[in-house]
Protein backbone atom coordinates (compact mmCIF):
# COMPACT_ATOMS: atom_id res chain seq x y z
CA UNK A 1 0.00 0.00 0.00
CA UNK A 2 1.42 3.76 -0.67
CA UNK A 3 1.74 5.38 2.44
CA UNK A 4 1.36 9.18 3.19
CA UNK A 5 3.02 11.11 5.52
CA UNK A 6 1.34 13.69 6.37
CA UNK A 7 3.71 16.95 8.24
CA UNK A 8 3.01 18.42 10.98
CA UNK A 9 0.43 16.72 12.56
CA UNK A 10 -0.86 20.02 14.42
CA UNK A 11 0.12 23.53 13.54
CA UNK A 12 -0.53 26.56 15.63
CA UNK A 13 -0.93 30.36 13.36
CA UNK A 14 -2.03 33.44 13.37
CA UNK A 15 -4.91 35.36 11.41
CA UNK A 16 -3.19 36.29 8.24
CA UNK A 17 -0.51 33.92 8.55
CA UNK A 18 0.77 31.27 5.18
CA UNK A 19 0.57 28.33 6.69
CA UNK A 20 1.79 25.13 4.81
CA UNK A 21 0.66 21.52 5.24
CA UNK A 22 2.96 19.05 3.64
CA UNK A 23 2.38 15.16 2.70
CA UNK A 24 4.82 12.69 0.96
CA UNK A 25 4.42 9.87 -1.17
CA UNK A 26 6.07 6.43 -0.22
CA UNK A 27 5.29 5.61 -4.30
CA UNK A 28 4.75 7.99 -7.14
CA UNK A 29 1.42 8.62 -7.48
CA UNK A 30 1.31 11.33 -9.90
CA UNK A 31 -1.19 14.14 -9.30
CA UNK A 32 -3.70 12.01 -8.17
CA UNK A 33 -3.81 13.72 -4.56
CA UNK A 34 -6.11 15.40 -3.07
CA UNK A 35 -6.88 17.83 0.16
CA UNK A 36 -9.72 17.68 2.40
CA UNK A 37 -10.98 19.90 5.31
CA UNK A 38 -12.59 18.63 8.07
CA UNK A 39 -14.52 20.59 10.30
CA UNK A 40 -15.83 19.32 14.43
CA UNK A 41 -18.89 17.15 13.67
CA UNK A 42 -18.86 18.13 9.69
CA UNK A 43 -17.95 15.60 7.00
CA UNK A 44 -15.11 16.58 5.14
CA UNK A 45 -14.82 19.02 2.20
CA UNK A 46 -12.93 18.43 -1.00
CA UNK A 47 -10.66 21.31 -1.59
CA UNK A 48 -7.80 20.72 -4.26
CA UNK A 49 -8.24 17.50 -6.21
CA UNK A 50 -5.38 16.92 -9.04
CA UNK A 51 -3.06 18.08 -6.88
CA UNK A 52 -3.25 21.51 -7.73
CA UNK A 53 -6.74 22.16 -9.32
CA UNK A 54 -9.34 24.16 -6.52
CA UNK A 55 -12.40 22.51 -6.04
CA UNK A 56 -15.50 24.83 -6.90
CA UNK A 57 -16.51 27.11 -4.10
CA UNK A 58 -13.24 27.06 -2.29
CA UNK A 59 -11.56 30.27 -1.62
CA UNK A 60 -8.77 31.28 -3.61
CA UNK A 61 -6.39 31.88 -0.53
CA UNK A 62 -6.13 28.06 -0.91
CA UNK A 63 -3.66 26.36 -3.04
CA UNK A 64 -1.92 22.87 -4.20
CA UNK A 65 1.45 22.07 -5.08
CA UNK A 66 3.51 19.33 -6.29
CA UNK A 67 7.24 19.21 -5.60
CA UNK A 68 8.27 15.40 -6.41
CA UNK A 69 7.49 13.16 -4.52
CA UNK A 70 5.90 16.66 -1.56
CA UNK A 71 2.47 17.61 -2.18
CA UNK A 72 1.58 20.61 -0.08
CA UNK A 73 -1.46 22.59 0.72
CA UNK A 74 -0.80 26.26 1.76
CA UNK A 75 -3.52 29.13 2.64
CA UNK A 76 -1.97 32.10 1.69
CA UNK A 77 -3.98 34.26 4.37
CA UNK A 78 -5.24 32.85 7.15
CA UNK A 79 -8.76 33.25 8.61
CA UNK A 80 -10.78 32.10 11.55
CA UNK A 81 -13.10 29.88 9.41
CA UNK A 82 -10.05 27.64 8.19
CA UNK A 83 -9.52 26.33 11.01
CA UNK A 84 -9.90 22.80 11.21
CA UNK A 85 -8.26 19.15 10.56
CA UNK A 86 -6.31 19.11 7.21
CA UNK A 87 -6.25 15.35 5.43
CA UNK A 88 -4.34 14.57 2.05
CA UNK A 89 -5.55 11.26 -0.16
CA UNK A 90 -3.49 9.76 -2.71
CA UNK A 91 -6.60 7.82 -5.00
CA UNK A 92 -3.53 6.75 -7.75
CA UNK A 93 -3.63 2.95 -6.81
CA UNK A 94 -6.24 0.86 -4.29
CA UNK A 95 -6.67 0.97 -1.52
CA UNK A 96 -6.77 5.25 -1.64
CA UNK A 97 -4.89 6.30 1.48
CA UNK A 98 -5.21 9.18 3.96
CA UNK A 99 -2.52 10.78 5.47
CA UNK A 100 -2.47 10.93 8.82
CA UNK A 101 -4.19 14.42 9.64
CA UNK A 102 -2.96 18.00 10.04
CA UNK A 103 -5.14 19.73 13.34
CA UNK A 104 -4.80 23.73 12.17
CA UNK A 105 -5.77 26.23 14.85
CA UNK A 106 -5.50 29.83 15.77
CA UNK A 107 -3.00 31.03 17.82
CA UNK B 1 -27.95 19.50 -5.82
CA UNK B 2 -26.35 16.06 -4.81
CA UNK B 3 -27.43 14.45 -1.51
CA UNK B 4 -25.61 11.35 0.38
CA UNK B 5 -27.92 10.02 2.45
CA UNK B 6 -26.76 7.38 5.46
CA UNK B 7 -28.84 4.91 7.38
CA UNK B 8 -28.58 1.49 9.09
CA UNK B 9 -26.30 2.29 11.84
CA UNK B 10 -26.58 1.37 15.59
CA UNK B 11 -24.75 -0.51 18.19
CA UNK B 12 -24.56 -4.46 17.07
CA UNK B 13 -22.75 -7.02 19.60
CA UNK B 14 -19.55 -8.43 18.31
CA UNK B 15 -19.53 -10.78 15.93
CA UNK B 16 -23.03 -9.85 14.76
CA UNK B 17 -23.85 -8.29 11.43
CA UNK B 18 -25.45 -4.52 10.13
CA UNK B 19 -26.77 -3.35 7.01
CA UNK B 20 -25.83 0.42 5.92
CA UNK B 21 -27.84 2.16 3.38
CA UNK B 22 -26.89 5.38 1.12
CA UNK B 23 -29.32 6.77 -0.50
CA UNK B 24 -28.50 9.57 -3.34
CA UNK B 25 -29.82 12.30 -5.34
CA UNK B 26 -29.25 15.39 -7.31
CA UNK B 27 -27.05 13.37 -9.84
CA UNK B 28 -27.25 10.52 -11.89
CA UNK B 29 -26.04 7.46 -9.51
CA UNK B 30 -25.63 5.46 -12.00
CA UNK B 31 -22.65 7.37 -13.59
CA UNK B 32 -20.39 7.19 -10.63
CA UNK B 33 -18.07 5.01 -8.81
CA UNK B 34 -19.37 4.96 -4.90
CA UNK B 35 -17.55 4.21 -1.48
CA UNK B 36 -17.50 3.70 2.02
CA UNK B 37 -15.12 5.51 4.56
CA UNK B 38 -14.84 5.29 8.20
CA UNK B 39 -13.99 7.14 10.86
CA UNK B 40 -13.27 5.53 13.87
CA UNK B 41 -13.95 8.74 16.90
CA UNK B 42 -10.96 10.44 16.97
CA UNK B 43 -8.89 9.05 14.67
CA UNK B 44 -8.12 9.94 10.87
CA UNK B 45 -10.14 8.77 7.51
CA UNK B 46 -9.46 4.99 6.46
CA UNK B 47 -11.23 3.57 2.77
CA UNK B 48 -13.48 0.72 3.72
CA UNK B 49 -14.71 -0.27 0.03
CA UNK B 50 -15.16 1.00 -3.31
CA UNK B 51 -17.47 -0.22 -6.47
CA UNK B 52 -17.83 1.17 -9.80
CA UNK B 53 -20.81 2.54 -11.90
CA UNK B 54 -22.06 -0.78 -13.00
CA UNK B 55 -20.55 -2.83 -10.15
CA UNK B 56 -17.72 -4.46 -12.56
CA UNK B 57 -15.33 -3.38 -9.90
CA UNK B 58 -15.37 -3.82 -6.77
CA UNK B 59 -12.13 -3.26 -3.90
CA UNK B 60 -12.49 -3.48 -0.35
CA UNK B 61 -9.49 -2.57 2.35
CA UNK B 62 -7.74 -5.85 3.92
CA UNK B 63 -8.89 -4.71 7.48
CA UNK B 64 -12.63 -5.61 6.26
CA UNK B 65 -12.13 -8.07 2.94
CA UNK B 66 -14.08 -11.15 3.63
CA UNK B 67 -15.86 -9.53 6.40
CA UNK B 68 -18.05 -6.45 4.14
CA UNK B 69 -19.62 -6.41 0.99
CA UNK B 70 -20.45 -3.28 -0.91
CA UNK B 71 -23.11 -3.54 -3.48
CA UNK B 72 -25.57 -1.01 -5.24
CA UNK B 73 -29.15 -0.57 -6.33
CA UNK B 74 -28.80 2.14 -9.45
CA UNK B 75 -32.68 1.74 -10.29
CA UNK B 76 -33.17 2.74 -6.42
CA UNK B 77 -30.56 4.99 -6.71
CA UNK B 78 -28.87 3.11 -3.62
CA UNK B 79 -25.13 2.32 -2.04
CA UNK B 80 -25.02 -0.59 0.57
CA UNK B 81 -22.46 -2.07 2.97
CA UNK B 82 -23.51 -5.06 5.00
CA UNK B 83 -21.04 -5.96 7.61
CA UNK B 84 -20.41 -9.43 9.08
CA UNK B 85 -18.09 -10.64 11.71
CA UNK B 86 -18.23 -7.29 13.83
CA UNK B 87 -15.81 -6.52 15.75
CA UNK B 88 -14.61 -3.55 18.17
CA UNK B 89 -12.37 -1.78 15.74
CA UNK B 90 -15.31 -1.69 13.52
CA UNK B 91 -16.70 0.89 15.62
CA UNK B 92 -16.74 4.25 13.33
CA UNK B 93 -18.56 6.47 11.67
CA UNK B 94 -19.07 5.51 7.96
CA UNK B 95 -18.96 7.82 5.57
CA UNK B 96 -20.65 7.13 1.77
CA UNK B 97 -18.93 9.24 -0.87
CA UNK B 98 -18.91 9.88 -4.67
CA UNK B 99 -15.85 9.31 -6.59
CA UNK B 100 -15.53 11.61 -9.86
CA UNK B 101 -13.23 10.51 -12.20
CA UNK B 102 -9.62 12.57 -11.71
CA UNK B 103 -10.81 14.41 -8.99
CA UNK B 104 -11.03 11.33 -6.20
CA UNK B 105 -14.22 11.70 -3.49
CA UNK B 106 -16.10 15.20 -4.20
CA UNK B 107 -18.99 14.59 -2.46
CA UNK B 108 -20.07 12.92 0.95
CA UNK B 109 -23.00 12.17 3.26
CA UNK B 110 -23.53 13.28 6.61
CA UNK B 111 -22.04 9.77 7.92
CA UNK B 112 -23.65 6.88 10.03
CA UNK B 113 -22.14 5.62 13.40
CA UNK B 114 -22.07 1.81 13.98
CA UNK B 115 -21.05 1.08 17.50
CA UNK B 116 -19.79 -2.42 18.16
CA UNK B 117 -20.00 -3.32 22.04
CA UNK B 118 -21.45 -6.07 24.42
Amino acid sequence: DIQMTQSPSSLSASLGDRVTITCRASQDIGNYLSWFQQKPGKSPRLMIYGATNLEDGVPSRFSGSRSGSDYSLTISSLESEDTAIYYCLQYDKYPPTFGGGTKLELK
Amino acid sequence: EVQLVESGGGLVQPGRSLKLSCLASGFTFSNYGMNWIRQAPGKGLEWVASISSSSSYIYYADTVKGRFTISRDNAKNTLYLQMTSLRSEDTALYYCARRAQWVSFDYWGQGVMVTVSS
